[in-house]
């Protein structure tokens, strides 16, 4: 089964850099699609953006200009880092799988990884 | 793109059924078969609960289903149960790459 755990700093400063890490075990790294979202405290869920296999990536666009999401596939790990932030950012942090059961369809984020929460602060 | 609109809140006594609403666009839920709901308790990560619209992962039960209309995707939850009280969540292809969710609906069991 595979399993997903998100890793990095709690506590970020305004302006400053969030990096996180999801760790993949249990299973294939390879072969699918891969997701970080977040969710504010109290709010709801906002999908920030995805990498392929391939490192194919796709940002949502309010946040595209500040987010990179990268692969480390002799790690069997994928990144994110959220540039310039501010308070708003604050959000538990989820990195998930999406189920693709063919190349070309997707259907979905079966599997998630426990959250992190990040707070930004001074 | 807007997030897709859920209701806030719903509630239902033990062994009803509730259905809740995702309304979005001809630009995503109308357009895709990618319609996925997610269960989440507090404190805890959300759960894949149904798929393509109404298809569910291996392990939920068959009382939750899903159905789309047009623009409208909804969840179904039959002979509910104090377990089933959650928040959840609507998520739907919007086209090139993008992914929408709902705003989340709070279910009270009564």
């Amino acid at each position: 089964q595979v399993r997903l755990q998100e890793s990095g700093p709690r506590l970020v400063k305004p302006s400053e850099t969030l990096s996180l890490t999801c760790t993949v075990s249990g299973g294939s790294f390879t072969n699918e699609y891969w997701s970080w979202i977040r969710q504010p405290p109290g709010k709801g869920l906002e999908l920030i953006g995805h990498i392929s296999y391939t490192g194919n990536t796709k940002y949502t666009p309010s946040l595209a200009s500040r987010v990179i999401i990268s692969l480390d596939t002799s790690k069997n790990q994928f990144s994110l880092k959220l540039s310039s932030v501010t308070a708003a950012d604050t959000a538990v942090y989820y990195c998930a799988k999406f189920y693709c059961p063919s190349s070309s369809n997707c259907y979905g984020l079966d599997i998630w990884g426990q959250g992190t929460l990040v707070t930004v602060s001074s | 793109q807007s997030a897709l609109t859920q209701p806030a809140s719903v509630s239902g006594s033990p062994g009803q059924s509730i259905t809740i609403s995702c309304t979005g666009t001809s630009s995503d839920v109308g357009n895709y078969n990618f319609v996925s709901w997610y269960q989440q308790h507090p404190g805890k990560a959300p759960k894949f609960m149904v798929y393509g619209v109404n298809e569910r992962p291996s392990g939920v039960s068959n009382r939750f289903s899903g159905s789309k209309s047009g623009n409208t995707a909804s969840l179904t939850i039959s002979g509910l149960q104090a377990e089933d009280e959650a928040h959840y969540y609507c998520c739907s292809y919007a086209g090139s790459g993008l992914w929408l969710f709902g705003g989340g609906t709070k279910l009270t069991v009564l």
